[in-house]
């Protein structure tokens, strides 16, 4: 079944840019979804399809896609992007919809 | 507005099931599959199957091929996931939630239902 790897965490100062990354093998062919949870609350999708934000999103939070890597980023981070962060892409496997491991979010 | 309101926490022995029910409302119910995702303490999401309100079709995760019954009520917008033969290593949130089709994202959720396995 298809891989997506995310690293554990991400560190970045109030004001700075998070980039959060979500591996997989040739993922640039493939639509790729951002959540993002906080503790205790469901998941939210922030970015959709690589790189549409839904509405009610800021536009600090944006994304790409392309090779083997898709990317999250969160330009000015505030104190209330502290959070988990998960990739999803759907695939033609067995399991076809997968979850990256979440990448966790600390705002310094 | 768009909701799906999940219904309350259980707690379960092991060897037993769980029925965990998924209501939705704000759209039309047959338009968008429903999905179940699980979270167990302190870990990620894991993908466990989809039901097609229109015709009541699912679709699993291998890993719970023969423990995990999906079903429908249309009169009630009402999904159910059934989740039997529970080991402590299912205690876990359950999420349901909803997409329009592959491959478009989980667009709504709902708030979780936790679910504790324990002798």
């Amino acid at each position: 079944s298809y891989v997506l790897t995310q690293p554990p965490s991400v560190s970045v100062a109030p004001g700075k840019t998070a980039r959060i990354t979500c591996g997989g093998n040739n993922i640039g062919s493939k639509s790729v979804h951002w959540y993002q949870q906080k503790p205790g609350q469901a998941p939210v999708v922030v970015i959709y399809d690589d790189s549409d934000r839904p509405s009610g999103i800021p536009e600090r939070f944006s994304g790409s896609n392309s090779g083997n890597t898709a990317t999250l980023t969160i330009s000015t981070v505030e104190a209330g992007d502290e959070a988990d962060y998960y990739c999803q892409v759907w695939d033609s496997s067995s399991d076809p919809y997968v979850f990256g491991a979440g990448t966790k979010v600390t705002v310094l | 507005q768009v909701q799906l309101v999940q219904s309350g926490a259980e707690v379960k022995k092991p060897g037993a099931s769980v029925k965990v029910s998924c209501k939705a409302s704000g759209y039309t119910f047959t338009s968008y599959y429903i999905h179940w995702v699980r979270q167990a303490p302190g870990q990620g999401l894991e993908w466990m199957g989809i039901i097609n309100p229109t015709g009541g079709r699912t679709d699993n995760a291998q890993k719970f091929q023969d423990r995990v019954t999906m079903t429908r009520d249309t009169s009630t917008n009402t999904v159910y996931m059934d989740l039997s033969s529970l080991r402590s290593d299912d205690t876990a949130v359950y999420y349901c939630a909803r997409s329009l089709g592959d491959p478009s994202t989980f667009d709504f959720w709902g708030q979780g239902t936790m679910v504790t396995v324990s002798s």
